[in-house]
């Protein structure tokens, strides 16, 4: 079964730092991109970040750009988002998602995690 | 970035209904938009990529149609599990932007 599921979500204070983590699992994980895209509470969904099959070229929402960075270790099959200098703004669920096409940055997402929650608040 | 619009907001109807949801392109995009059904507290579920190819799974009930800058979803005859927020986002290019949403509710 093709599974993706996050973890590391928390509350933390303003100005502080988090690392979520994404296993996947069921498909061939280093010949697809993979995304994380985010919801805040009562809001609609915001891309945040992408990264390509071999890790070799990543992307992400102005938003976030500076303050997070994404990355990959095929061999472990797992996807991150280290998030630093985390704002209120920044409370949302997080999802990791599957590149449905292949090796594709801009593509729909066909598998999507269960989602993490990150808190910003003092 | 390309701005998504959908309309409407939210729409309430009845098990049975046909319901049309629309999605507007700020620039053209093809046919590179997608269609998601999120339900409360669960991740979103590609419905319908490329416009119009319905995903394994889901029912002939949704179809989607549309190229350039102007799309639809439609949902025909209305069943109870359907009743949730349904999301349209292009895949033309890098930043992937999403409307922001269509609540369908009885």
């Amino acid at each position: 079964e093709v599974q993706l599921l996050e973890s590391g979500g928390k509350l933390v204070q303003p100005g502080g730092s988090l690392r979520l983590s994404c296993a996947a699992s069921g498909f061939t994980f280093r010949t697809y991109a993979m995304s994380w895209a985010r919801q805040a509470p009562g809001k609609g969904l915001e891309w945040v970040s992408g990264v390509s099959g071999s890790g070799g070229v990543t992307k992400y929402a102005d938003s976030v750009k500076g303050r997070f960075i994404i990355s990959r270790d095929n061999s472990k099959h797992t996807l991150s988002l280290q998030m630093n200098s985390l704002r209120a703004e920044d409370t949302a669920v997080y999802y990791c998602a599957k590149s449905l096409s292949g090796d594709y940055l801009s593509d729909a997402f066909d598998i999507w995690g269960q989602g993490t929650v990150v808190t910003v608040s003092s | 970035d390309f701005q998504m619009t959908q309309s409407p907001s939210s729409l309430s109807a009845s098990v049975g209904d046909s319901v049309t949801i629309t999605c507007r392109a700020s620039q053209t995009i093809s046919t590179y938009l997608n269609w998601y059904q999120q339900k409360a507290g669960k991740a979103p579920k590609l419905l319908i990529s490329g416009a119009s190819g319905l995903q394994g799974g889901v029912p002939s009930r949704f179809s989607g149609g549309g190229s350039g800058t102007y799309f639809s979803l439609t949902i025909s005859s209305l069943q109870p599990e359907d009743f949730a927020t349904y999301f349209c986002q292009q895949s033309y290019s890098v930043p992937p932007t999403f409307g922001q949403g269509t609540k369908v509710e009885i």
